[in-house]
């Protein structure tokens, strides 16, 4: 079975501080990885995507990266955290060529 | 651009009564919907979909209908059962993006 980590759970970060999250898939292959943000008040807004290794697709512009280094991993990156990337987010997989998406238990990130 | 919009921020039931989630789109591109339900610090889980080429589809107390003219999906919950209290996405497929919408939070109360 395909199974989704995501890690931390929490974190509290100083304004300016860098910013690593990470995403491992087990279980597939080539998935499509995504990453999302749910800030206080708002839906869930697509970061970024990828379709394979090194190819990041990016949805907003904004103070944040992704890189996918291996097949089943995702990071989000940042060189130096604004006080309005605070928000919940949330790593998610998906099978080439299906509809369903499985998301990760997600990370509050709070910057202070 | 909010591609994806739930116009209703929140709406309350009472058990054994119908929910009704709806959910607006602008992309004519979009080829697939789904919704997710979502409790608070988990990530969503996913409960339905339908095809564009599709009205309706149906499972167990979740119905989810589309109406491509009007770029309009809903999700009826029928009987509505006071687990089913959680926020609600509407989601839209576009080639390798899954857009949301901005969620509902439904609260069945007894």
């Amino acid at each position: 079975s395909q199974t989704i980590h995501q890690w931390p759970a929490t974190l509290v970060q100083p304004v300016g501080s860098p910013l690593s999250l990470e995403c491992t898939v087990e279980g597939t292959s080539n998935p499509n990885l995504y990453w999302y943000r749910q800030a206080a008040g708002r839906g869930l807004q697509l970061l970024f995507y990828s379709v394979g290794i090194g190819q990041i697709s990016s949805e907003v512009p904004q103070n944040l990266s992704a890189s996918r280094p291996q097949d089943r991993q995702f990071i989000l990156s940042s060189k130096k955290l604004l006080l309005s990337d605070s928000g919940f987010y949330l790593c998610a997989w998906r099978r080439q060529g299906a509809f369903e998406a499985f998301f990760g238990q997600g990370t509050r990130l709070t910057v202070v | 651009d909010q591609q994806v919009k739930q116009n209703s921020p929140s709406l309350s039931v009472q058990e054994g009564r119908i929910s009704i989630l709806n959910c607006d789109y602008t992309n004519s591109m979009f080829d697939y919907f789904l919704w997710y339900k979502k409790y608070p610090a988990e990530g969503p889980t996913f409960l339905i979909s339908i095809s564009s080429i599709k009205d309706k589809n149906e499972d167990g107390r979740f119905t989810v209908f589309l109406n491509k003219s009007a770029k309009h999906l809903s999700l009826h919950i029928v009987p509505s059962q006071p687990g089913d209290s959680a926020v609600y996405f509407c989601a839209a497929e576009n080639t390798d993006k899954l857009i949301f919408g901005t969620g509902t939070r439904l609260q069945v109360f007894p």
